[in-house]
């Protein structure tokens, strides 16, 4: 069973730049069948999709956080990372890892959830 | 403003049958298929539904989802306690070449 699990700090503050990553467990992160992708919700509102990579590195970006948001990946230790620079009070929520299979483009595996705020 | 529109709230008695509307374009629903997901309080989101009506090992029958034009819906049998949660609709769009949400729908079972 796959397992995703995100980490990084937990309170970021304005205008800096967010970083957080999320580990890959009991499966293979080079799959071609999969999407690994970030996901947010602000307390209290719905999910907003943030960003995907594809195994060979392509990158798929919510054209509302494009300018902001850079998504890696680093096969050598099953791993995929967000950076999201200018922060502000707006981008406080709770930030989930998820895969999207390749097939139906369903998110299938979604790790626990990191919750960052962004404040002085 | 979410792309895909459901209705904020839903609400049952337990027994009764109950759906949620999620509405979209030919960019995404009417192009793509369409994927449920059911989130608890204080939970990540779970797969409900994908491909439009297919259901992941070990979600109960109860739960099923159809699709026809740029519209999609979820429907839910036998309603249970356990069935309160937020539930939300996703598809990919064409257009924006990357994933969209509804704003999700509040169920409550009364």
């Amino acid at each position: 069973q796959l397992q995703l699990q995100e980490s990084g700090p937990g309170l970021v503050k304005p205008s800096e730049t967010l970083s957080l990553t999320c580990t890959v467990s009991s499966g293979s992160i080079s799959s071609s069948s999969s999407y690994w992708g970030w996901i947010r919700q602000p307390p209290g509102k719905g999910l907003e999709w943030i960003g995907s990579i594809y195994y060979s590195g392509s990158t798929y970006y919510n054209p509302s956080l494009k300018s902001r948001v850079t998504i890696s990946v680093d096969t050598s230790k099953s791993l995929f990372s967000l950076k999201m620079s200018s922060v502000t009070a707006a981008d406080t929520a709770v930030y989930y890892c998820a895969r999207a299979s390749s097939g139906w483009y369903e998110f299938d595996y979604w790790g626990q959830g990191t919750l960052v705020t962004v404040s002085s | 403003q979410s792309v895909l529109t459901q209705p904020p709230s839903a609400s049952g008695t337990p027994g009764q049958r109950v759906t949620i509307s999620c509405s979209g374009s030919s960019s995404n629903i009417g192009s793509n298929t369409v994927s449920w997901y059911q989130q608890l309080p204080g939970t990540a989101p779970k797969l409900l539904i994908y491909g439009n009506n297919q259901r992941p090992s070990g979600v109960p029958d109860r739960f099923s989802g159809s699709k026809s034009g740029t519209s999609a819906s979820l429907a839910i049998s036998g309603l249970q306690s356990q069935d309160e949660a937020d539930y939300y609709c996703s598809a990919w769009d064409d257009g924006l070449n990357g994933w969209v949400f509804g704003g999700g729908t509040k169920l409550t079972v009364l």
